[in-house]
Protein backbone atom coordinates (compact mmCIF):
# COMPACT_ATOMS: atom_id res chain seq x y z
CA UNK A 1 0.00 0.00 0.00
CA UNK A 2 1.27 3.59 -0.99
CA UNK A 3 2.27 5.86 2.26
CA UNK A 4 0.15 8.89 0.51
CA UNK A 5 -2.57 7.71 -2.08
CA UNK A 6 -5.06 9.76 -4.48
CA UNK A 7 -7.09 9.29 -6.82
CA UNK A 8 -4.65 10.33 -10.38
CA UNK A 9 -8.13 11.48 -12.08
CA UNK A 10 -8.24 13.48 -14.75
CA UNK A 11 -10.59 15.33 -13.39
CA UNK A 12 -12.26 17.64 -16.00
CA UNK A 13 -14.89 20.09 -15.13
CA UNK A 14 -16.04 23.31 -16.78
CA UNK A 15 -15.19 26.88 -15.49
CA UNK A 16 -17.13 27.56 -11.96
CA UNK A 17 -17.49 24.31 -11.34
CA UNK A 18 -16.60 23.25 -7.27
CA UNK A 19 -13.91 20.05 -7.62
CA UNK A 20 -13.03 18.37 -4.43
CA UNK A 21 -9.91 15.84 -4.24
CA UNK A 22 -9.21 13.49 -1.47
CA UNK A 23 -6.21 12.22 -0.03
CA UNK A 24 -5.29 9.10 2.57
CA UNK A 25 -2.04 8.69 4.40
CA UNK A 26 -1.19 5.32 5.99
CA UNK A 27 1.17 6.43 8.76
CA UNK A 28 -0.05 6.94 11.58
CA UNK A 29 2.98 8.95 12.64
CA UNK A 30 2.37 11.56 10.02
CA UNK A 31 2.93 15.24 11.83
CA UNK A 32 1.89 17.63 9.01
CA UNK A 33 0.22 17.72 6.04
CA UNK A 34 0.16 20.40 3.06
CA UNK A 35 -1.23 20.17 -0.81
CA UNK A 36 1.40 21.32 -2.84
CA UNK A 37 0.33 22.50 -7.22
CA UNK A 38 2.29 21.51 -10.05
CA UNK A 39 2.13 23.00 -13.39
CA UNK A 40 3.00 21.18 -16.45
CA UNK A 41 7.28 21.05 -16.48
CA UNK A 42 7.28 22.88 -13.60
CA UNK A 43 8.12 22.55 -9.88
CA UNK A 44 5.74 21.78 -7.02
CA UNK A 45 4.55 24.59 -4.71
CA UNK A 46 3.40 25.17 -1.85
CA UNK A 47 -1.08 25.68 -2.11
CA UNK A 48 -1.75 25.46 1.30
CA UNK A 49 -0.94 23.21 4.78
CA UNK A 50 -3.86 21.72 6.04
CA UNK A 51 -4.80 21.85 10.07
CA UNK A 52 -6.74 19.66 11.91
CA UNK A 53 -9.72 22.38 12.18
CA UNK A 54 -9.95 22.75 8.77
CA UNK A 55 -9.02 25.90 6.92
CA UNK A 56 -10.07 27.93 3.83
CA UNK A 57 -7.59 30.17 1.44
CA UNK A 58 -9.87 32.26 -0.71
CA UNK A 59 -11.37 29.45 -2.93
CA UNK A 60 -9.56 26.65 -1.69
CA UNK A 61 -10.62 24.80 1.34
CA UNK A 62 -8.34 22.10 3.40
CA UNK A 63 -9.39 19.33 5.43
CA UNK A 64 -8.03 16.93 7.57
CA UNK A 65 -9.36 13.59 9.49
CA UNK A 66 -6.67 12.33 11.71
CA UNK A 67 -8.99 9.59 12.86
CA UNK A 68 -9.80 8.20 9.26
CA UNK A 69 -6.28 9.55 8.26
CA UNK A 70 -8.14 11.52 5.52
CA UNK A 71 -7.11 14.96 3.98
CA UNK A 72 -9.39 16.50 1.23
CA UNK A 73 -9.11 19.81 -1.01
CA UNK A 74 -12.09 21.88 -2.00
CA UNK A 75 -11.96 24.07 -4.97
CA UNK A 76 -15.09 26.63 -5.73
CA UNK A 77 -15.37 28.27 -9.00
CA UNK A 78 -12.90 26.68 -10.77
CA UNK A 79 -10.53 28.84 -13.05
CA UNK A 80 -8.80 27.81 -16.06
CA UNK A 81 -5.55 28.96 -14.19
CA UNK A 82 -6.54 26.10 -11.64
CA UNK A 83 -5.56 23.56 -13.89
CA UNK A 84 -2.45 21.73 -12.69
CA UNK A 85 -1.88 19.00 -10.61
CA UNK A 86 -2.61 18.74 -7.13
CA UNK A 87 -0.11 17.15 -4.57
CA UNK A 88 -0.98 15.84 -1.26
CA UNK A 89 1.75 15.79 0.61
CA UNK A 90 2.56 14.32 4.54
CA UNK A 91 5.40 14.95 6.62
CA UNK A 92 6.09 12.21 9.32
CA UNK A 93 7.90 12.45 12.29
CA UNK A 94 8.60 16.26 13.59
CA UNK A 95 10.30 19.09 11.80
CA UNK A 96 9.77 17.80 8.51
CA UNK A 97 12.20 14.57 8.80
CA UNK A 98 10.47 12.80 6.17
CA UNK A 99 8.03 13.94 3.43
CA UNK A 100 5.86 11.61 1.20
CA UNK A 101 4.45 13.20 -2.17
CA UNK A 102 0.82 11.43 -3.35
CA UNK A 103 1.07 10.74 -7.34
CA UNK A 104 -0.88 14.00 -7.48
CA UNK A 105 -4.36 14.43 -9.35
CA UNK A 106 -4.73 15.77 -12.59
CA UNK A 107 -7.08 18.70 -12.83
CA UNK A 108 -8.35 19.80 -16.11
CA UNK A 109 -10.27 22.87 -16.37
CA UNK A 110 -11.88 23.99 -19.70
CA UNK A 111 -14.05 27.35 -20.85
CA UNK B 1 16.91 36.99 -6.48
CA UNK B 2 15.74 33.52 -6.95
CA UNK B 3 15.09 31.38 -3.70
CA UNK B 4 16.16 27.82 -5.01
CA UNK B 5 18.34 27.91 -7.80
CA UNK B 6 20.10 24.71 -9.85
CA UNK B 7 22.03 24.10 -12.52
CA UNK B 8 22.08 23.37 -15.09
CA UNK B 9 18.60 22.89 -16.03
CA UNK B 10 18.75 20.52 -18.50
CA UNK B 11 21.50 17.63 -18.95
CA UNK B 12 21.63 15.46 -21.50
CA UNK B 13 24.90 12.73 -21.22
CA UNK B 14 25.87 9.07 -22.35
CA UNK B 15 25.83 6.01 -19.80
CA UNK B 16 28.19 5.29 -18.09
CA UNK B 17 28.81 8.71 -17.33
CA UNK B 18 29.51 11.01 -14.10
CA UNK B 19 27.85 14.32 -13.46
CA UNK B 20 26.91 16.44 -10.79
CA UNK B 21 24.06 18.99 -10.29
CA UNK B 22 23.92 22.22 -7.65
CA UNK B 23 21.65 23.77 -5.67
CA UNK B 24 21.81 27.02 -3.49
CA UNK B 25 18.97 28.15 -1.63
CA UNK B 26 19.24 31.73 -0.63
CA UNK B 27 16.50 31.58 1.96
CA UNK B 28 18.68 30.67 4.90
CA UNK B 29 16.79 27.45 5.44
CA UNK B 30 18.93 24.86 7.29
CA UNK B 31 17.19 21.86 5.31
CA UNK B 32 17.46 20.94 1.87
CA UNK B 33 16.67 18.01 -0.17
CA UNK B 34 16.94 16.26 -3.38
CA UNK B 35 14.15 14.17 -4.78
CA UNK B 36 13.38 12.65 -8.19
CA UNK B 37 10.71 12.71 -10.46
CA UNK B 38 10.28 9.90 -12.79
CA UNK B 39 8.51 9.39 -15.86
CA UNK B 40 5.35 8.65 -14.09
CA UNK B 41 5.41 11.99 -12.36
CA UNK B 42 5.98 10.37 -8.99
CA UNK B 43 7.82 12.62 -6.66
CA UNK B 44 10.03 10.80 -4.12
CA UNK B 45 12.89 11.99 -1.61
CA UNK B 46 16.17 10.85 -2.36
CA UNK B 47 18.27 12.38 0.47
CA UNK B 48 17.37 15.16 3.23
CA UNK B 49 20.04 17.35 5.40
CA UNK B 50 20.08 19.42 8.59
CA UNK B 51 23.03 21.77 8.51
CA UNK B 52 25.25 20.21 6.47
CA UNK B 53 24.21 16.88 7.91
CA UNK B 54 22.51 13.66 6.30
CA UNK B 55 19.06 12.96 7.89
CA UNK B 56 17.35 10.82 4.91
CA UNK B 57 18.81 8.62 2.65
CA UNK B 58 15.62 6.90 0.89
CA UNK B 59 17.60 3.57 -0.31
CA UNK B 60 19.18 5.89 -2.73
CA UNK B 61 22.25 3.66 -4.95
CA UNK B 62 25.79 4.34 -3.82
CA UNK B 63 26.51 5.73 -7.28
CA UNK B 64 24.23 9.15 -5.67
CA UNK B 65 26.27 10.83 -3.59
CA UNK B 66 25.04 14.40 -1.64
CA UNK B 67 27.68 17.24 -0.92
CA UNK B 68 26.52 19.79 1.43
CA UNK B 69 29.56 22.27 1.70
CA UNK B 70 27.49 24.65 3.61
CA UNK B 71 23.99 25.35 4.79
CA UNK B 72 23.25 27.19 1.34
CA UNK B 73 23.93 24.23 -1.05
CA UNK B 74 23.56 20.98 -1.81
CA UNK B 75 25.16 19.20 -4.85
CA UNK B 76 24.18 15.88 -6.09
CA UNK B 77 27.02 13.81 -7.75
CA UNK B 78 25.87 11.00 -9.89
CA UNK B 79 28.53 8.22 -10.80
CA UNK B 80 27.88 5.56 -13.82
CA UNK B 81 25.05 6.95 -15.19
CA UNK B 82 22.31 4.44 -16.34
CA UNK B 83 19.39 4.74 -18.52
CA UNK B 84 16.47 4.55 -15.31
CA UNK B 85 18.67 7.31 -13.88
CA UNK B 86 16.41 9.54 -16.24
CA UNK B 87 14.72 12.00 -14.57
CA UNK B 88 13.68 15.42 -13.40
CA UNK B 89 15.59 16.10 -9.84
CA UNK B 90 14.07 18.76 -7.53
CA UNK B 91 15.89 20.41 -5.12
CA UNK B 92 14.40 21.76 -2.59
CA UNK B 93 14.84 23.72 0.91
CA UNK B 94 12.86 24.21 4.19
CA UNK B 95 13.21 25.17 7.92
CA UNK B 96 12.35 22.38 9.96
CA UNK B 97 12.55 24.96 13.36
CA UNK B 98 9.87 27.25 11.93
CA UNK B 99 7.15 24.90 12.49
CA UNK B 100 5.71 24.85 8.95
CA UNK B 101 7.36 22.36 7.55
CA UNK B 102 7.25 24.16 3.89
CA UNK B 103 9.23 23.12 1.42
CA UNK B 104 10.27 25.54 -1.58
CA UNK B 105 11.57 23.93 -4.67
CA UNK B 106 14.42 24.37 -7.54
CA UNK B 107 12.60 24.78 -10.99
CA UNK B 108 14.29 21.23 -11.66
CA UNK B 109 17.41 20.10 -13.76
CA UNK B 110 15.83 17.30 -16.95
CA UNK B 111 18.16 14.43 -17.04
CA UNK B 112 18.32 12.27 -19.95
CA UNK B 113 20.88 9.66 -20.42
CA UNK B 114 20.97 8.13 -23.75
Amino acid sequence: RKEVEQDPGPFNVPEGATVAFNCTYSNSASQSFFWYRQDCRKEPKLLMSVYSSGNEDGRFTAQLNRASQYISLLIRDSKLSDSATYLCVVNIGTGGFKTIFGAGTRLFVKA
Amino acid sequence: DTAVSQTPKYLVTQMGNDKSIKCEQNLGHDTMYWYKQDSKKFLKIMFSYNNKELIINETVPNRFSPKSPDKAHLNLHINSLELGDSAVYFCASGSRGSGTDTQYFGPGTRLTVL
